[in-house]
């Protein structure tokens, strides 16, 4: 098994332009999440999902769009690039089993917004 | 609200020397809490958790964790450190009245282990 894999693994936009950032899963987890993580400030919650169809907000959602077609992908759109969004993105799975808190997380992705 | 305090933002140790990772926590009810481990350039993997139970519980590569109900700690342990053990380390709580998402991590701890 790959685990979780996100793609790309760089990024430098500029002010304004949109993007997606991709991951996947092939544990065939139901439930998906997407953190970024800057320093000093630990990872917080982007949009998470409990399977295909359904997603929610997490603690610090604008600026961010998730959808969820399938069991296996949970992309994340940027709408309008800000300087604000530079951080480290990471996508996250865990399966009901796991329900504890126990997650399996992706490499990560570095953007840069200039 | 639930919230995780990790109070250092590093840690140095000597190699085969003890090491402790502090983190404090607030729930409003029992807790959930877990240790996260990251490598450079790596994604955080799970190290070990509490639900219940013994307060001492043991995870991956050495490592335990004491959960101290009375002082609202759950610090890491490991009796002898590795030079490999050098990484960024993230405790987590989870009031387990909220939904499984509501994870809360804290600001994470640099552990620099020594030769």
């Amino acid at each position: 098994n790959a685990g979780v894999t996100q793609t790309p693994k760089f990024q430098v936009l500029k002010t304004g332009q949109s993007m997606t950032l991709q991951c996947a899963q092939d544990m065939n987890h139901e439930y998906m999440s997407w953190y970024r993580q800057d320093p000093g400030m630990g990872l917080r919650l982007i949009h998470y999902s409990v399977g295909a169809g359904i997603t929610d907000q997490g603690e610090v959602p604008n600026g961010y769009n998730v959808s969820r077609s399938t069991t296996e992908d949970f992309p994340l759109r940027l709408l309008s690039a800000a300087p604000s969004q530079t951080s480290v993105y990471f996508c996250a799975s865990s399966s009901p089993g796991h329900v504890w808190g126990e997650q399996y997380f992706g490499p990560g992705t570095r953007l840069t917004v200039t | 609200a639930q919230s995780v305090a990790q109070p250092e933002d590093q840690v140095n140790v000597a190699e085969g020397n003890p090491l402790t990772v502090k983190c404090t926590y607030s729930v409003s009810g029992n807790p959930y809490l877990f240790w996260y481990v990251q490598y450079p350039n790596r994604g955080l993997q799970f190290l070990l958790k509490y639900i219940t139970g013994d307060n001492l519980v043991k995870g991956s590569y050495g490592f335990e964790a004491e959960f101290n109900k009375s002082q609202t700690s759950f610090h890491l342990k490991k009796p002898s450190a590795l030079v490999s053990d050098s990484a960024l380390y993230f405790c987590a709580v989870r009031d387990p009245d909220t939904g499984f998402q509501k994870l809360v991590f804290g600001t994470g701890t640099r552990l620099l282990v020594s030769p």
